[in-house]
């Protein structure tokens, strides 16, 4: 596509439901980061898929955040037994960093929101 | 997570006035982004600097990366309403980026 894609916009979850979020990064580009971006606050790296490498996860905040990136374009967080804290908008980025020396474009964010 | 010291925090300006923002950091960066970030949208990539010293600009932006390779100002020259958001900066000395706290501009016209 033009740009990063991603679903849904908005999420609405009860405490201890377990959602997943969508990235459709752009067409070509080999890498892609989630960023949580909580209400006033700046972007925290979440994690970092690049090519066939072994993704840095090292921005997880817990063993209920997951990431999968399946045949090197779409990616999908999950977070488990989602808690009021996890509320936030979460961010997607892509790059492609031979060419356009790692400049990162994100998409317009999923709100998360857990009543 | 690690964080850039970014200031102000947020500045209430009068239409056609100059704004400048910087970022501070710990560590030395091979690279610095400057970001706008509207409501209810991702981050805009507005200036990108590669080389230490380098100053570049973008319409009536102008960023540049300092010296000593950890920090970086953007200024905003004659300010207009439609500038009003949020300007984060990051930087990055390899594939991750450390992004800013934020600086949340309003214009008032």
């Amino acid at each position: 596509g033009a740009g990063v894609s991603q679903s849904p916009s908005n999420k609405v979850t009860e405490k201890g439901k377990d959602v997943e979020l969508r990235c459709d990064p752009i067409s070509g580009h080999t890498a892609l980061y989630w960023y949580r971006q909580s209400l006033g606050q700046g972007l925290e790296f979440l994690i970092y898929f690049q090519g066939n490498s072994a993704p840095d996860k090292s921005g997880l905040p817990s063993d209920r955040f997951s990431a999968e990136r399946t045949g090197g374009s779409v990616s999908t967080l999950t977070i488990q037994r989602t808690q009021q804290e996890d509320s936030a908008v979460y961010l997607c980025a892509s790059s492609f960093p031979r060419v356009a020396k790692n400049i990162q474009y994100f998409g317009a964010g999923t709100r998360l929101s857990v009543l | 997570g690690q964080q850039l010291n970014q200031s102000p925090q947020s500045m209430f300006i009068q239409e056609g006035e100059d704004v400048s923002m910087n970022c501070t950091s710990s560590s030395i960066f091979n690279t610095w982004l400057w970001y706008k970030q509207d409501p209810g949208e991702g981050p805009v990539l507005l200036i990108a600097l590669y080389k230490a010293g380098e100053l570049t600009s973008n319409g009536r932006l102008t960023a540049q990366f300092g010296i000593t390779r950890k920090d970086s100002f953007l200024n905003i020259s004659a300010s207009i309403p439609s500038d009003v958001g949020i300007y984060f900066c990051a930087g990055s000395g390899t594939y991750k980026y450390i992004f800013g706290t934020g600086t949340r501009l309003k214009v008032l016209a």
